[in-house]
């Protein structure tokens, strides 16, 4: 079975740009997660999805971060205007409720540079 | 606000050596509490998920355990290997259904052969 497909793998822009990331979930997994991690720390939400809804966004920095998720599949992060405090790995994890558990499974993430 | 730390940040130690990580949460009310692997330009690799009603769990070599009136967590690792190498992630999951995750900033360990 694959696993969370990201893409870019790394991206490196400047200041003021903006940028998109691509996540691509495990097949059959309806909750959709994007983390931002920063170096030294552990990750932090930003939106999580339930199908197509975002139930939980409280985290998005919503001035200039958005996402979507269309067909409750794939989702992409988008950020206009990065700026230099940006820089950071963005996680894009799933997970599908079995009754008992939920854990959420990972992808290797996209490594943002903003100079 | 649930606020999670772990001790110690960064850990050496030598090729077989049992070792213990431990993870602090500040509210009890938690969810779950799931213990993650970080390999160096990867995502995380869930290791261990421990259910708020469960005292630990264990896979192979792994050892986690859950003290939820004391807010604590531990990892322990059973005779560590080079390839244990990695930074270790614990995250408390929230009581609601959607298991939101508060990170701990993770111990980087290193196992020395």
């Amino acid at each position: 079975e694959a696993g969370v497909v990201q893409s870019p793998r790394y991206k490196i822009i400047e200041k003021k740009q903006p940028v998109a990331f691509w996540c691509n979930p495990i097949s059959g997994h309806n909750t959709l997660y994007w983390y931002r991690q920063n170096l030294g720390q552990g990750p932090e939400l930003l939106i999580r999805y339930e199908n197509e809804e975002a139930v939980d966004d409280s985290q998005l920095p919503k001035d200039r971060f958005s996402a979507e998720r269309l067909k409750g599949v794939d989702s992409t992060l988008k950020i206009q205007p990065a700026e230099l405090g940006d820089s950071a790995v963005y996680l894009c994890a799933s997970s599908s409720w079995t009754g008992r558990t939920d854990t959420q499974y990972f992808g290797p993430g996209t490594r943002l540079t903003v100079l | 606000k649930q606020e999670v730390t772990q001790i110690p940040a960064a850990l050496s130690v030598p090729e077989g050596e049992n070792l213990v990580l431990n993870c602090s949460f500040t509210d009890s009310a938690i969810y779950n509490l799931q213990w993650f692997r970080q390999d160096p330009g990867k995502g995380l690799t869930s290791l261990l998920l421990i259910q708020s009603s469960q005292r630990e769990q264990t896979s192979g070599r792994l050892n986690a355990s859950l003290d939820k009136s004391s807010g604590r967590s531990t990892l322990y690792i059973a005779a560590s290997q080079p390839g244990d190498s990695a930074t270790y992630l614990c995250a408390a999951g929230s009581q609601e259904y959607g298991n939101k995750l508060v990170f701990g900033a993770g111990t980087i360990l290193r196992v020395k052969s």
